[in-house]
C-alpha cells in the first residue's frame, strides 16, 4: 500500500520562503504531484515530478527524491492567497488512482 | 484543461435516506474517481469508476453502500445510501485530465452532505 506523511500545518508571513515536505512509503508509484486546496473548494493540480529533481513552476517549486523517499513543495515570495491546504499524492503502479498525502495547512500572516 | 460539473452542491439529509451526487465531465475520461474528505482532512479514495464495468472500491468501501453507476465516458453518479450521521462528509469526483501532459487530475466542486 502507500502512505504519504506531511506535517500538519505550516505558518508563515507575506513575502516568505515555506517549504512543505511530504514523505511517503510505497511499494510503486508513477510520480509525486502537488495539489491545493481553498477552504470550501475542490483540489486544483499544482505540480508534477515524474523524476527525481526539482520543477518549477512560477512562485511554486517541487521537488522528488526517489532514493529518500521524499518530496516537498517550495512555495516563494507567499502571498495571503497561498493560505490553503496543500497535499502531496502517487499516482499508483497499474492503476490510475491517486492517493493523496495527510495534508498541510499553509497559513500566511501579513 | 477538463471541468467536471458536480451536484448537488450541497444537501441535509434525514438518516435512513439516500442520496445519489451526479458528476459531469465535459470530455471523454476513461476512469472517474470517487473520494470522501471530512473536514480538515485529506481525501479518502472510496472507488475507481470505469465505463463498461463495475466499479472498484477501496478497502473499508462497500457497493451496497456506495453504489456508482457510470453509463458513458462523460457522466457518472455516487449514492450514498442508507445514511447515518457518519456519512456527514464532503464527496468529490475526479478525473484524470488527459488533456495535459503534466497527468494533473481534476475534481468536482464537491458534495457536503450533512446527515441529521
Amino acid at each position: 500500500g502507500q502512505s504519504l506523511e506531511q506535517p500538519s500545518e505550516v505558518t508563515a508571513v507575506e513575502g516568505a520562503i515555506v517549504q512543505i515536505n511530504c514523505t511517503y512509503q510505497t511499494s510503486g508509484f508513477y510520480g509525486l504531484s502537488w495539489y491545493q486546496q481553498h477552504d470550501g473548494g475542490a483540489p486544483t493540480f499544482l505540480s508534477y515530478n515524474a523524476l527525481d529533481g526539482l520543477e518549477e513552476t512560477g512562485r511554486f517549486s517541487s521537488f522528488l527524491s526517489r532514493s529518500d523517499s521524499y518530496g516537498y513543495l517550495l512555495l516563494q515570495e507567499l502571498q495571503m492567497k497561498d493560505s490553503a491546504s496543500y497535499f502531496c499524492a502517487v499516482r499508483a503502479h497499474n492503476t490510475d488512482k491517486l492517493i493523496f498525502g495527510t495534508g498541510t495547512r499553509l497559513q500566511v500572516f501579513p | 484543461s477538463a471541468v467536471i460539473s458536480q451536484k448537488p452542491s450541497r444537501d441535509i439529509c434525514q438518516r435512513g435516506t439516500s442520496l445519489t451526487i451526479q458528476c459531469q465531465v465535459d470530455s471523454q475520461v476513461t476512469m472517474m474517481f470517487w473520494y470522501r474528505q471530512q473536514p480538515g482532512q485529506s481525501l479518502t479514495l472510496i472507488a475507481t469508476a470505469n465505463q463498461g464495468s463495475e466499479a472498484t472500491y477501496e478497502s473499508g468501501f462497500v457497493i451496497d453502500k456506495f453504489p456508482i453507476s457510470r453509463p458513458n465516458l462523460t457522466f457518472s453518479t455516487l449514492t450514498v445510501s442508507n445514511m447515518s450521521p457518519e456519512d456527514s462528509s464532503i464527496y468529490l469526483c475526479s478525473a484524470r485530465d488527459r488533456g495535459t501532459i503534466n497527468y494533473g487530475y481534476t475534481f468536482g466542486s464537491g458534495t457536503r452532505l450533512t446527515v441529521v
